[in-house]
């Protein structure tokens, strides 16, 4: 069963201005923690942000910041600000036992 | 943060041969790594759960004699590709996780990745 949804395969933003990307997740385990990762076209995995499950507040990590509705279990990036080296793909990601990704958002941020 | 460091990031080599990949810790040390496989365009597939001391665990579907995974120390896990043919030319990514609680912790670095391709 699939555990984390991306359903945007692809998404275009233009320069400076802000983007959200939609991820949901599944699991009955309480004790769980969430992550973004931005995978540039040189393939490296650079980790944004993390948020846990017994998190108060929402995290934030400069222009990134995480919208976390744990009720509809969702946990979407927004990047304020967009610019052009945000170009990528970009990875939601849940660790219970171990870790699952999504099948990732491709971000295009135009000039 | 951390860092994790992939060696090599790119490698070609004849259909047959046996290929290492090494993935370090270099500023922690890391009981658990892990082995993904990503497909163009795809997302990551584990391969299998490296811990130190003890036998790798591997994914269904993922051939244990086929991929040799060692973890020798707590800053160096390897993965071999044995008698690599083609169908095995994809991007291997490492990474490696620190568990427990507060901002720094709970979280999975990654190498740079190898991307291995065999002809």
């Amino acid at each position: 069963a699939q555990k984390i949804t991306q359903t945007q395969p692809g998404m275009f933003v233009q320069e400076k201005e802000a983007v959200t990307l939609d991820c949901t997740y599944d699991t009955s385990d309480p004790s769980y923690g969430l992550f973004w990762y931005k995978q540039p076209s040189s393939g490296e995995m650079i980790f944004l942000i993390y948020q846990g499950s017994y998190d108060q507040q929402n995290a934030t990590e400069g222009r990134y910041s995480l919208n976390f509705q744990k009720a509809r279990k969702s946990a979407n990036l927004v990047i304020s600000a967009s610019q052009l080296g945000d170009s990528a793909m970009y990875f939601c990601a849940m660790i219970l036992n171990k870790f699952y990704f999504g099948s990732g958002t491709k971000l295009n941020v135009k000039p | 943060g951390a860092v994790v460091s992939q060696h090599p990031s790119w490698v070609i080599c004849k259909s047959g041969t046996s290929v290492k990949i090494e993935c370090r810790s270099l500023d922690f040390q890391a009981t658990t790594m892990f082995w993904y496989r990503q497909f163009p365009k795809q997302s990551l597939m584990l391969m299998a759960t490296s811990n130190e001391g003890s036998k790798a665990t591997y994914e269904q579907g993922v051939e244990k004699d086929k991929f040799l995974i060692n973890h020798a120390s707590l800053t160096l896990s390897t993965l071999t590709v044995t008698s690599a043919h083609p169908e095995d030319s994809s991007f291997y990514i490492c990474s490696a996780w620190i568990p427990g609680t507060g901002k720094t912790k709970n979280i999975q670095y990654f190498g740079a990745g190898t991307r291995l391709s065999v002809l």
